[in-house]
Formats: structure tokens, C-alpha cells, sequence
């Protein structure tokens, strides 16, 4: 299955400024995906990022908060801007599924906003 | 709308013990339904992956079931260890591709 290379693992960041993070897999693939978990919470998926053309958000979320960006089949980053308290969580990145291996997961960069 | 419920919410057991962690979903029209594990404040480790057709998989100590029928699938845990300590999370993929998440189990195994 793919590998996927995630960071920051965690960040501690001032409100009002921004924080982007970024996945690099170790092959190439179709799609890759922006979840967000938030304390106690499930996963929420942000986005899906295709290369090539626009991310296609989730009811919720829009591109001036999240923008992603897809520049080739093994890289893609998600910015967290103008960052509120409510910001706080975790964000994870996944690739479309790997043969019999299915969905495989970023190790997760830890947000917190003050 | 697809709805995943994950039952019970939390459990704790003593070492040893046979478990059973349930999923529940809404639209049995599913892809695939898979199993991961989450450490505290880490990413998700796929566990066991059952497509659509399947009714079973295995790795190890974990067996999962999946009855799309009823929309149930279960993850069974022989033989636990305190290190099977984290919270497990199941999620169906629909037909559309996307992957819907219930909201996990936390498991506590004490030595």
C-alpha cells in the first residue's frame, strides 16, 4: 500500500494566521483527500484534491478557508487560513484506494490554535 | 444519507478477553466497508478492508464480518492485549467513492 509522508505532526499557531500542511506519497495517485477530525469527534472529509484541476469541497467547507493545492500525482497540501480557536483538530490526508489495501492515512498533523 | 453508529461508544476489558465492536450503516448500497485503528492524537492504520462481496476477513487476532443486507458489520478481537488500547473507527465507502466515518469505539485493555 502507499505511504504517506504528513507534517507538521503538530503545530501550535496565533489566531488570524495560517498553516499549511502537506502530504507527499510515496507512488502516484488519482485522488487524494482532507479530512478533519475535531476533539471527540469522527473524521469530516474537507475536500477531494484531483491533479489538474480544482478541489471539490464538502457542504461546510469552502476554498477561502481550505485552499488546496495538487501540483503533480504524488503531492498536495491543505492550508488552514485566518485560523480560530475553532480550527483545532486534527487534519489527515488519505489516497484513493490501493488495490486490496483500501483507504490508507497521513499520520495526522495535531492543531492548535490559541 | 449514509449513517455509520458505532457500538458501544467506549468499552473496557480486562486482558485476555474476547470482544466484539459493532458498525451499523444506513444504505446498504456500499462499496466497501474497512476498519482502522486510531492511537490517541495519531493517524489511522487500516486494519481489515471487506468488499461488498465479501462476508469475512481476517488478520491475526481480528476478524471482521460484514452483513450488507442488514447493514452490520462486526470487528472481533481474540485474546486482547493492553496494547489493542486505541479507539476503532469503521467507515463504508459508498458507490460514489467517498468514505463515511462512524464515530469509533475507544478501547481500554487493562493488564
Amino acid at each position: 500500500s502507499a505511504v504517506i509522508s504528513q507534517k507538521p505532526s503538530r503545530d501550535i499557531c496565533q489566531r488570524g494566521t495560517s498553516l499549511t500542511i502537506q502530504c507527499q506519497v510515496d507512488s502516484q495517485v488519482t485522488m487524494m483527500f482532507w479530512y478533519r477530525q475535531q476533539p471527540g469527534q469522527s473524521l469530516t472529509l474537507i475536500a477531494t484534491a484531483n491533479q489538474g484541476s480544482e478541489a471539490t469541497y464538502e457542504s461546510g467547507f469552502v476554498i477561502d478557508k481550505f485552499p488546496i493545492s495538487r501540483p503533480n500525482l504524488t503531492f498536495s497540501t491543505l492550508t488552514v487560513s485566518n485560523m480560530s480557536p475553532e480550527d483545532s483538530s486534527i487534519y489527515l490526508c488519505s489516497v484513493d484506494p490501493q488495490g486490496p489495501y483500501g483507504y490508507t492515512f497521513g499520520s495526522g498533523t495535531r492543531l492548535t490554535v490559541v | 444519507k449514509q449513517e455509520v453508529t458505532q457500538i458501544p461508544a467506549a468499552l473496557s476489558v480486562p486482558e485476555g478477553e474476547n470482544l466484539v465492536l459493532n458498525c451499523s450503516f444506513t444504505d446498504s448500497a456500499i462499496y466497501n466497508l474497512q476498519w482502522f485503528r486510531q492511537d490517541p492524537g495519531k493517524g489511522l492504520t487500516s486494519l481489515l478492508l471487506i468488499q461488498s462481496s465479501q462476508r469475512e476477513q481476517t488478520s491475526g487476532r481480528l476478524n471482521a464480518s460484514l452483513d450488507k443486507s442488514s447493514g452490520r458489520s462486526t470487528l472481533y478481537i481474540a485474546a486482547s492485549q493492553p496494547g489493542d488500547s486505541a479507539t476503532y473507527l469503521c467507515a463504508v465507502r459508498n458507490q460514489g467513492g467517498k468514505l463515511i466515518f462512524g464515530q469509533g469505539t475507544e478501547l481500554s485493555v487493562k493488564p
